[in-house]
């Protein structure tokens, strides 16, 4: 079965860091690029990373550039998300979700973690 | 960036209607467009990509179409388990926008 699964999600101060992580299974990770998507309380859904299927190259929403880093370990089929200097605006769930084919939906999505930043 | 808005933000039918939900973007993105659906508290699952193919698994009362800036989502017969919300996609180029979400609720 296709399954993706995030960790990592819980309570942090602002200006903290955390790193979330999505086990995947089913599929061959190493050929699928992977995202990273977050969804605010009681708002839509929010575009965070994209990562190449080699890992080679990255993407990130100007919202979190330069204090969150997307990377993947394609021998522990693991994607991950380094979140630093956390904000109160990052508060969120957090999917990781696989490009499925030429058009880059996501095809597949995880059931998500709880980031909550707050003092 | 490219934005997305859809219309109507919400929307109030009955078991049976046909349900049109639209999608623009603020620029040419082909047909780069997907549509998910999302119940509360869960994830959100893909519907349609490439503005009108049906992901695997998806029934067909859902159809989409559409190209460069305008598409469309259409459920021919509104069931009980779509009361949802909807959400259009860019995947175009990078950043990959969402649209706002249109809420599907029962009349």
């Amino acid at each position: 079965e296709v399954q993706l699964l995030e960790s990592g999600g819980g309570l942090v101060q602002p200006g903290g860091s955390l790193r979330l992580s999505c086990a995947a299974s089913g599929f061959t990770f190493s050929s699928s690029a992977m995202n990273w998507v977050r969804q605010a309380p009681g708002k839509g859904l929010e575009w965070v990373s994209t990562i190449s299927g080699g890992g080679g190259d990255t993407y990130h929403a100007d919202s979190v550039k330069g204090r969150f880093t997307i990377s993947r370990d394609n021998s522990k089929n693991t994607l991950y998300l380094q979140m630093n200097s956390l904000r109160d605006e990052d508060t969120a769930v957090y999917y990781c979700a696989r490009n499925g084919g030429t058009w880059y939906a996501f095809d597949i999505w995880g059931q998500g973690t709880m980031v909550t930043v707050s003092s | 960036d490219i934005q997305m808005t859809q219309s109507p933000s919400s929307l109030s039918a009955s078991v049976g209607d046909r349900v049109t939900i639209a999608c623009r973007a603020s620029q040419s993105i082909s047909i780069y467009l997907n549509w998910y659906q999302q119940k509360p508290g869960k994830a959100p699952k893909l519907l349609i990509y490439a503005s009108s193919s049906l992901h695997s698994g998806v029934p067909s009362r859902f159809s989409g179409s559409g190209s460069v800036t305008d598409f469309t989502l259409t459920i021919s017969s509104l069931q009980p388990e779509d009361f949802a919300t909807y959400y259009c996609q860019q995947t175009y180029t990078t950043p990959r926008t969402f649209g706002q979400g249109t809420k599907v609720e029962i009349k």
